[in-house]
C-alpha cells in the first residue's frame, strides 16, 4: 500500500525567508504532483514531476523529484503572504488506472 | 470553461437518508475520481472510473456507490448516510496520460 508523508504539517514563516517542504513516499512511482489549496477552496495544480531529477519552478516555488530516494521537495524562496495556503503532494500509483495518493498536507502561514 | 462542476455545494442530511452527488466535466477526460477530505487526513480516494460504464474501488469505498453512465458525468451515491460520512467531497478528472487532475469546487456534506 502506497503511503505518502509530508513534513512539516504546519509551517509558520516570516516574509522573505526560505524554507522547504518534504514529501516522502513508500513505493515506486514515476510521477508526483504538487497542489495548493486555499481555505474553503478547491485544489489548484502547481507542478507535475514526471521523471527522476525533474525540477520545475514557478515564481517563488520550486519543486524537485528524486525517484531513487522516493522524495520530492517544494522549496519556497523569499516567502510572501500570498503563499499562505495548504500544500499537498500526491503520488500516482499506477496499475489499471491513475490513482493519486495524497499526503496529509502542509499548512503554510507566512507572517509579515 | 466550466471545467469540473459539482452539485450541490452544501448539504445537510439526517442519518439514514440517501443522496447523490453529481460531478460533470466538459474537458472530455477519460478518468474521473471521487475523494473525501477530512481534517488532518489529506484526500482519500473513494471510487474512480477509467471510462464510460466503468467504476472501481479506491481506498475508502464502504458506504458509497458510483455510476458513470456518460463520459462527462460521475455520480456518487450515499444509500444510508452516517455521521462518519460528514466530510468535504471533491470530484476530479484527468486525461488517460495522467498529465494532471482537475478538481471541482467541493461539496460540504454534514450528516446529523
Amino acid at each position: 500500500e502506497l503511503k505518502v508523508e509530508q513534513n512539516p504539517l504546519f509551517l509558520s514563516m516570516q516574509e522573505g525567508k526560505n524554507y522547504t517542504i518534504y514529501c516522502n513516499y513508500s513505493t515506486t512511482s514515476d510521477r508526483l504532483y504538487w497542489y495548493r489549496q486555499d481555505p474553503g477552496k478547491s485544489l489548484e495544480s502547481l507542478f507535475v514531476l514526471l521523471s527522476n531529477g525533474a525540477v520545475k519552478q514557478e515564481g517563488r516555488l520550486m519543486a524537485s523529484l528524486d525517484t531513487k530516494a522516493r522524495l520530492s521537495t517544494l522549496h519556497i524562496t523569499a516567502a510572501v503572504h500570498d503563499l499562505s495556503a495548504t500544500y499537498f503532494c500526491a503520488v500516482d500509483s499506477t496499475g489499471t488506472a491513475s490513482k493519486l495518493t495524497f499526503g496529509t498536507g502542509t499548512r503554510l502561514q507566512v507572517t509579515l | 470553461n466550466a471545467g469540473v462542476t459539482q452539485t450541490p455545494k452544501f448539504r445537510v442530511l439526517k442519518t439514514g437518508q440517501s443522496m447523490t452527488l453529481l460531478c460533470a466535466q466538459d474537458m472530455n477526460h477519460e478518468y474521473m475520481y471521487w475523494y473525501r477530505q477530512d481534517p488532518g487526513m489529506g484526500l482519500r480516494l473513494i471510487h474512480y472510473s477509467v471510462g464510460e460504464g466503468t467504476t472501481a474501488k479506491g481506498e475508502v469505498p464502504d458506504g458509497y456507490n458510483v455510476s458513470r453512465l456518460k463520459k462527462q458525468n460521475f455520480l456518487l451515491g450515499l444509500e444510508s448516510a452516517a455521521p462518519s460520512q460528514t466530510s468535504v467531497y471533491f470530484c476530479a478528472s484527468s486525461y488517460w496520460d495522467r498529465s494532471e487532475a482537475f478538481f471541482g469546487q467541493g461539496t460540504r456534506l454534514t450528516v446529523v
